[in-house]
């Protein structure tokens, strides 16, 4: 069975610090779509940032970065200069080429110190 | 301007009652989709269409019945509610696979279900 899993349930940072959420999912298809989407207590699901899988150079949206290893099934989330507004649940999907269904991990939930 | 739209945002009801859920886009998508979100912020998928034809049925009790009019709208029926279905339901988008294979689930705000 495809599975996500995010392994740490709750992280915390400082304000203007960096952090990196973890993402690894179990699939034995070599095509497939990868997203980070942000939960903020609004419970409005919001995208933050997409890698397709067949592309290696990792996807940045301003402050928030990726590191996509394919051989290692890993998709990390990185947020620099943390904000306040950052703090969220971070949910990662995938979703098989070819597929309908995104599949979600558990959820990080992330604190922001100021 | 809103993207996808479901009413109602809250919906407090009694158990064995029955109550819908009406779910809107209009991004163009032709595929819909409804999540269960639990008390754990788990997000489960529980149905999806793909221009009306339903195209995923996890295993959901069948006092679940979803409903596509068009392909802008998916609706979703609970009848005799029960304790347990107390949950944050989402509908949400996506352009499918006939176009944009890395497109995104674009979401609803939620409709959160307390059955007391």
């Amino acid at each position: 069975a495809q599975t996500v899993t995010q392994s740490q349930p709750e992280m915390s940072v400082q304000e203007a610090e960096t952090v990196t959420l973890s993402c690894t999912y179990d699939t034995s298809e070599s095509d497939y779509y990868l997203f980070w989407y942000k939960q903020p207590p609004s419970r409005q699901m919001i995208l933050v940032i997409r890698q397709e899988a067949y592309k290696q150079q990792n996807a940045t949206e301003n402050r928030f970065s990726v590191n996509f290893q394919k051989a290692a099934k890993s998709f990390s989330l990185k947020i620099s200069d943390s904000q306040l507004g950052d703090a969220a649940m971070y949910f990662c999907a995938y979703r098989p080429h070819g597929t309908y269904k995104y599949i979600f991990g558990t959820g990080t939930r992330l604190k922001v110190l100021a | 301007d809103t993207a996808v739209s479901q009413t109602p945002k809250y919906l407090v009801t009694q158990m064995g009652n029955d109550k819908s859920i009406k779910c809107e886009q209009n991004l163009g998508h032709d595929t819909m989709y409804w999540y269960k979100q639990d008390s754990k912020k788990f997000l489960k998928i529980m149905f999806s269409y793909n221009n009306k034809e339903l195209i995923i049925n996890e295993t959901v009790p069948n006092r679940f019945s979803p409903k596509s009019p068009d392909k802008a709208h998916l609706n979703l029926h609970i009848n005799s509610l029960e304790l347990g279905d107390s949950a944050v339901y989402f509908c949400a988008s996506s352009q499918g696979r006939t176009r944009g294979e890395n497109s995104p689930l674009h979401f609803g705000n939620g409709t959160r279900l307390t059955v007391t």
